[in-house]
């Protein structure tokens, strides 16, 4: 079965510090790659997404993604974070063989002010 | 706001209950689709309905039940109610029966406490 695997479960930072989340699925075939956003007590919001063309996403909020194939990875980043960027983060794929969305476990980020 | 509506937002019940979930998806969205998101297990998919019809169904417990009726909103029943059964349950919608190629809208969720 597809899988979605987010390594770091939970990340401190300090403002300004750069971010990179990594993100990792198991599926050969064509995929949908997503990274969504879950403020507190909000719900999820997407960030970014890749369906096919430039493998370098960029999204809302300073955020930006690289799909690399060969690595079946969809790794999340931001140059400078702000205390704003203090949410859960989850990637999610949908692949052509098993048409729902299958997220990662998540990974909450903590920026420190 | 993703258009997408989820009544209630909290919800307080106890064991041996049963509850009743409400979603409101985006106007001209035909499928929705529920998700259980726990501490333990993450954010896991239940069920899908596109046009009224069950279209795929996930971890979904014998004693959860769902359907979509013919204005489009869907409710998830849940019956029996354990602790466990707490968690956030998130309603999703997208336009065509298929999540491929497009993008889905969640609701902001109807967090379930079983006590």
């Amino acid at each position: 079965a597809q899988s979605v695997s987010q390594h770091n479960h939970h990340v401190i930072l300090s403002e300004a510090a750069s971010l990179e989340l990594g993100c990792n699925y198991s599926y050969g075939g064509t995929v949908n790659l997503f990274w969504y956003v879950q403020y507190p007590g909000q719900h999820l919001q997407l960030l970014l997404k890749y369906f096919s063309g430039d493998p370098l996403v960029k999204g809302i909020k300073g955020f930006e993604a690289e799909f690399i194939k060969s690595k079946f990875s969809f790794n999340l980043r931001k140059p400078s974070v702000q205390w704003s960027d203090t949410a859960e983060y989850f990637c999610a794929v949908i692949t052509n063989r098993d048409d729902k969305i299958i997220f990662g476990k998540g990974t909450r980020l903590h920026i420190l002010p | 706001d993703s258009g997408v509506t989820q009544t209630p937002k909290h919800l307080i019940t106890a064991t041996g209950q049963r509850v009743t979930l409400r979603c409101s998806p985006r106007s001209g969205d035909l499928s929705v689709y529920w998700y259980q998101q726990s501490l333990d297990q993450g954010l896991q998919f239940l069920i899908q309905y596109y046009n009224g019809e069950e279209r795929a169904k996930g971890n979904i417990l014998e004693r959860f039940s769902a359907q979509q009726f013919p204005d489009l909103h869907s409710e998830l029943n849940l019956s029996s109610l354990e602790l466990g059964d707490s968690a956030l349950y998130f309603c999703a919608s997208s336009p065509g029966g298929s999540f491929l190629n497009t993008e889905a809208f969640f609701g902001q969720g109807t967090r379930l406490t079983v006590v």
